[in-house]
């Protein structure tokens, strides 16, 4: 059973582009968690998801961040017009229906120029 | 809301010696504790979890007891080794009226020197 799959690992963007990072669940599991890690600090969540539908996006920063998780396909995390306040290593977990269990990616690393 | 706070890293030790990292959290209800670690470069892993007050979560030698008394869920180990060198963090359940998540603390950076 493959674990949760994050892609790319490493992404460098110039400020003002567009960042998307992808995220594939372990095999079975329904809901997606983001969190962001910024140097020397923990792990921040952002935002939770179910197919189709966004359950707590209380993290999310109000402008410029997006995500989803589509019915088919991965969960993409989208950042528009990035900043370099936004290089960080974004990560994803999945868990099962009813489990507080969360399984990591090996998260995906933005750093913008 | 719900929080959790660790003690500060780095915590540098010699292989063999006892660890004893903190954690204390705030929350109403009765959450669930968990400890994850990261090694470098990697994601999280589940390292222990207890899901009631007085519980004991253990894993390869790391051990942790869920005390409601004093809201502390500290993670022990009687002997460390170098392959212990990671980012602990100490995470406790939140559920609220939109559905539930993970509220990790800081992280501990562990070092152990041979």
């Amino acid at each position: 059973n493959a674990g949760v799959m994050q892609n790319p690992r490493h992404l460098v963007r110039r400020r003002g582009q567009e960042a998307r990072l992808r995220c594939s669940p372990m095999k079975g599991h329904s809901h997606v968690y983001w969190y962001r890690q910024l140097p020397e600090e923990g792990l921040k969540f952002m935002v939770y998801l179910q197919k189709e539908n966004i359950i707590d996006e209380s993290g999310m920063p109000k402008e410029r961040f997006s995500a989803e998780f589509p019915k088919e396909g991965p969960s993409i995390l989208r950042i528009q017009q990035v900043v370099r306040g936004d290089s960080a290593a974004y990560f994803c977990a999945s868990s099962p229906v009813g489990e507080w269990e969360l399984f990591f990616g090996e998260g995906s690393r933005l750093t913008v120029l | 809301g719900n929080s959790v706070t660790q003690m500060e890293g780095p915590v540098t030790l010699s292989e063999e010696a006892f660890l004893t990292i903190n954690c204390t959290y705030t929350a109403t209800g009765y959450p669930s504790l968990f400890w994850y670690v990261q090694y470098p470069g990697e994601g999280l892993q589940l390292l222990l979890k207890a899901t009631k007050a007085d519980d004991k979560g253990s894993n390869k030698g790391f051990e942790a007891t869920y005390r409601k008394e004093t809201t502390s869920f500290h993670l022990e180990k009687g002997s460390v080794q170098v392959s212990d060198s990671a980012v602990y963090f100490c995470a406790l359940s939140d559920q609220g009226n939109q559905g539930g998540k993970l509220i990790f603390g800081q992280g501990t950076e562990l070092s152990v020197k041979p």
